[in-house]
């Protein structure tokens, strides 16, 4: 069974500073990695989905890489700011139609 | 949300009672699928539908009915509530085309208490 890993729980830094988020999963047969955002209270926003035949995915401040061999996918936000505070959830897609494993997230708190 | 609602937006039930949280798409997407989230936890899959009158269990079935007369909808029955039952509620679309580019799209959610 495909366990995904996020590290820390929780994480707080300064603005303006790189935000690094990593991800984990057991299995490296994954179809793609899916990057979330999370605010209290809120639904999941899609923030990046990484294809396994990806290595890494950008999308403005974002930028997120792939290394199944490792079973590692890491989030980085450049220049990080008081809006990027939230709970980052990272998921794998376990098989064909997408069934979601999900980690527990990081929250993160960027304060000013 | 890309399309997807949640309704209930709350609900507080009493152990024993039956209730049905609907969610609804208007994009004629395939795959349906419902999560539950509770603290310290990352989302578990209940049930989901790979098309209209086809549905499977996830990682956390017990508890919970499921069916898919229609494309749009995808409602989740719980057939007699239990205080495990309190949780976040949230419902997913996928997008068509390879499974490896597909995103997947979350409601806003349900919030429910079981006392």
């Amino acid at each position: 069974k495909q366990e995904v890993t996020q590290i820390p729980a929780a994480l707080s830094v300064p603005e303006g500073e790189n935000l690094v988020l990593n991800c984990s999963f057991t299995d490296s047969a994954i179809y793609n990695l899916q990057w979330f955002r999370q605010d209290p209270g809120k639904g999941l926003t899609s923030l990046l989905l990484i294809q396994s035949s990806q290595r890494e995915q950008t999308s403005g401040r974002l930028n997120a890489s792939l290394d199944k061999s490792s079973g590692r996918s890491t989030l980085y936000i450049a220049a990080s700011q008081p809006g990027d505070s939230a709970t980052y959830l990272c998921a794998a897609s376990t098989d064909s139609w997408g069934k979601l494993q999900f980690g527990a997230g990081t929250q993160v708190v960027v304060t000013p | 949300n890309a399309g997807v609602t949640q309704t209930p937006k709350f609900q507080v039930l009493k152990t024993g009672q039956s209730m049905t949280l609907q969610c609804a798409q208007d994009m004629n997407h395939e795959y349906m699928s419902w999560y539950r989230q509770d603290p310290g936890m990352g989302l578990r899959l209940i049930h989901y539908s790979v098309g209209a009158g086809i549905t499977d269990q996830g990682e956390v079935p017990n508890g919970y009915n499921v069916s898919r007369s229609t494309t749009e909808d995808f409602p989740l029955r719980l057939l007699s509530a239990a205080p495990s039952q309190t949780s976040v509620y949230f419902c997913a679309i996928r997008l068509h085309g390879l499974a490896e580019t597909n995103e997947q799209f979350f409601g806003p959610g349900t919030r429910l208490t079981v006392l």
